[in-house]
């Protein structure tokens, strides 16, 4: 089957970018999402991208796509202690059936 | 804002207990899932809903069943608990025209 992969750990300073890596598999996916989970909590959307995009902005985050490598990144600006937690990104397929395919999340580690 | 509740926070039941994990959203989505999350291996789906009285496996539906008796209200059921069915589960929801999934808090499950 279909498989989304991320590693497990980050760790980086405040005030540093950080960069969470994602690939999946599934040459046909048209939408790809980034979740986030705090300790204790349920999953928080953050953004998604559609297969005919690039890059996608929204305030401190970024993300990238690079549908010839099948590779999504991540990127949070400026760093804050708030955002601590475990990312996950999620696959959406080719057609809008809603069912997701996750990878293992990465935990990120904001040091003050 | 879209909310999705789940029942428990969470839930201690002994092996062989029939068990109910209910949802509930406020959204008048339309599709409805659960998932569970296990430390490594990220989220699994295990069913899901597109309507009232629809339902589809997912990934992992072995030693689960559903039932979507309204619209706003998902069930997961354990028939008969079993130690390896301890885990995280997870609820969640959206619109079949928008591409956006909303979750719940979550249901930490313990089976002794």
């Amino acid at each position: 089957g279909e498989d989304v992969e991320q590693s497990l750990f980050l760790s980086v300073r405040e005030g540093d970018s950080s960069v969470i890596n994602c690939t999946y598999t599934d040459s046909s996916s048209t939408y790809l999402y980034w979740y986030k989970q705090e300790p204790g909590a349920g999953l928080q959307l953050l953004t998604y991208i559609f297969s005919n995009m690039d890059m996608k902005q929204d305030q401190r985050l970024t993300v990238l796509l690079n549908k010839k490598d099948k590779h999504l990144s991540l990127r949070i600006a400026d760093t804050q202690t708030g955002d601590s937690a475990i990312y996950f990104c999620a696959d959406g397929g080719s057609g809008n059936t809603g069912k997701l395919i996750f990878g293992q999340g990465t935990t990120l580690q904001v040091k003050p | 804002d879209v909310k999705v509740t789940q029942s428990s926070r969470y839930l201690v039941k002994r092996t062989g207990e029939k068990v109910f994990l209910e949802c509930v959203q406020d959204m008048d989505h339309e599709n409805m899932f659960w998932y569970r999350q296990d430390p490594g291996l990220g989220l699994r789906l295990i069913y899901f809903s597109y309507d009232v009285k629809m339902k589809e496996k997912g990934d992992i539906p072995e030693g689960y069943s559903v039932s979507r008796e309204k619209k706003e209200r998902f069930s997961l059921i354990l028939e008969s608990a079993s130690t390896n069915q301890t885990s995280m589960y997870l609820c969640a929801s959206r619109s079949g025209t928008t591409y956006e999934q909303y979750f719940g808090p979550g249901t930490r499950l313990t089976v002794t």
